[in-house]
């Protein structure tokens, strides 16, 4: 079946530091790959998206390259801050399906 | 804003109460769904409406009672609940069949006591 696996949290990083939160997926078919943010107290928000092999999704300085070849669609910031602390989900949906299938979810904590 | 509504926001209720949660969309989206999310525990897809009709039900226990109106309203009746319901529930909505990924409320967080 299809299913996303992420990195285990949570992952604890000082501010201005480099971020990576891995992802790897299995499908049976053609995916597009998400990555949500939930925020405290609050829904999850879509953060970026890739449709395609070598797409890259980007927002708020956050990346993520859609790797075939490799199964993967990891997390990358730069310099990360105080306000990026937040719980992280990679998503796919199949295309010409519907179901969005989640990962467990990553808790990221930035301190000061 | 998200373009998803849902109220309350918090609820508590005790086990012999019946209450329901709203969803509210306005984005022209043709599905939406329920989810559950409890704390240490992943995502937990309860419902599934495409064009009002329900089309996934994961095994869900009949205390949870989901209604689809129309495309832009989506109800979830809760009679009978037990503490471990206790958790936020999210509703989202999508174009059925696009590959967009979903958009989320910001939940309701229920409290069973």
């Amino acid at each position: 079946g299809d299913s996303v696996t992420q990195m285990e949290g949570p992952v604890t990083l000082s501010e201005e530091a480099f971020l990576t939160i891995n992802c790897t997926y299995t499908a049976t078919g053609y995916p597009s790959l998400f990555w949500y943010v939930q925020y405290p107290g609050e829904g999850l928000q879509l953060l970026l998206k890739a449709t395609k092999a070598d797409d890259k999704g980007s927002n708020k300085g956050f990346e993520a390259t859609y790797r075939k070849e490799t199964t993967s669609f990891h997390l990358e910031k730069g310099s990360v801050q105080v306000s990026d602390s937040a719980v992280y989900f990679c998503a796919l949906i199949i295309q010409g399906a519907q179901k969005l299938v989640f990962g467990q979810g990553t808790r990221l904590t930035i301190n000061p | 804003e998200t373009g998803v509504t849902q109220t309350p926001r918090h609820l508590v209720m005790g086990m012999t109460n019946k209450k329901s949660l709203k969803c509210e969309q306005h984005l022209g989206h043709n599905a939406m769904y329920w989810y559950k999310q409890s704390a240490k525990k992943p995502l937990e897809l309860m419902f599934v409406y495409s064009l009002e009709e329900r089309v996934e039900n994961n095994s869900v226990p009949s205390r949870f009672s989901p209604e689809c109106p129309n495309s832009s309203h989506l109800f979830l009746h809760l009679h009978t609940l037990q503490p471990e319901d206790s958790a936020l529930y999210l509703c989202a909505s999508s174009s059925y069949r696009e590959s967009y990924g979903y958009t989320f409320g910001s939940g309701t967080r229920l409290t069973v006591v």
